[in-house]
């Protein structure tokens, strides 16, 4: 079955950086996009950007544009966000997620468990 | 960037009543790419419709969703106990795709 396992949660202080990582199993790993969203407490969803299944293509949202990373490993079929930088707003749950559709264009199938990220001095 | 404002915030409803649920894009989406989703707490979102009207796979029929304009409909027919979540629609003809603000559908 397909799944999405991520990384357990962390504690950063301001102005440090966090890579979380995604591992995908039970599916072509290079069939589908992977997206990464976050939920800060209380709040609703908020997209940060994808890689396409080659990673030849990643894509940010504005507002994080040039803090956040994305990234995969191919033979390992693991994803990872890396966040610089960090702010108290950041602090949020942060999930990986699987594109329905084999385009940039696409909703949700599969979710990661969400890995909590706390920053606080 | 496209806003979508979901309404109401939060639904009070009983078992077996029928709940509607608004979400108005600020502008037109190409291909009518909305989606819905389903967030028990604690939980993942769960997708639940996708193009606006399409059922996901194993998503009970009672959901449905439907689109006139900017403004998308979702429709729980008869409410469950495990139907009382959050819900959020979500755009994907931009990338990235944005989200609504929610709506808590409560007993």
């Amino acid at each position: 079955q397909v799944q999405l396992v991520q990384s357990g949660a962390e504690v950063r202080k301001p102005g440090a950086s966090v890579k979380i990582s995604c591992k995908t199993s039970g599916y072509a790993f290079t069939n589908y996009f992977i997206h990464w969203v976050r939920q800060a407490p209380g709040q609703g969803l908020e997209s940060l950007g994808m890689i396409s299944p080659d990673g030849g293509s990643v894509s940010y949202s504005h507002k994080l544009q040039g803090r956040v990373t994305i990234t995969q490993d191919t033979s390992t079929t693991t994803v990872f966000l890396e966040v610089s930088g960090l702010r108290s707003e950041d602090t949020a749950l942060y999930y990986c997620t699987r594109g329905l559709i084999n385009s940039y264009l696409s909703p949700f199938d599969y979710w990661g468990q969400g890995t909590l990220v706390t920053v606080s001095s | 960037e496209i806003v979508l404002t979901q309404s109401p915030a939060t639904l009070s409803l009983s078992p077996g009543e029928r709940a509607t649920l608004s979400c108005r894009a600020s502008q037109s989406l190409s291909s009518s790419r909305l989606a819905w989703y389903q967030q028990q707490r604690g939980q993942a979102p769960r997708l639940l419709i996708y193009y606006a009207s399409t059922r996901a796979t194993g998503i009970p029929d009672r959901f449905s969703g439907s689109e006139s304009g900017t403004d998308f409909t979702l429709t729980i027919t008869r409410l469950e106990p495990e139907d009382f979540a959050v819900y959020h629609c979500h755009q994907y003809a931009t990338s990235p795709g944005t989200f609504g603000q929610g709506t808590r559908v409560e007993v």
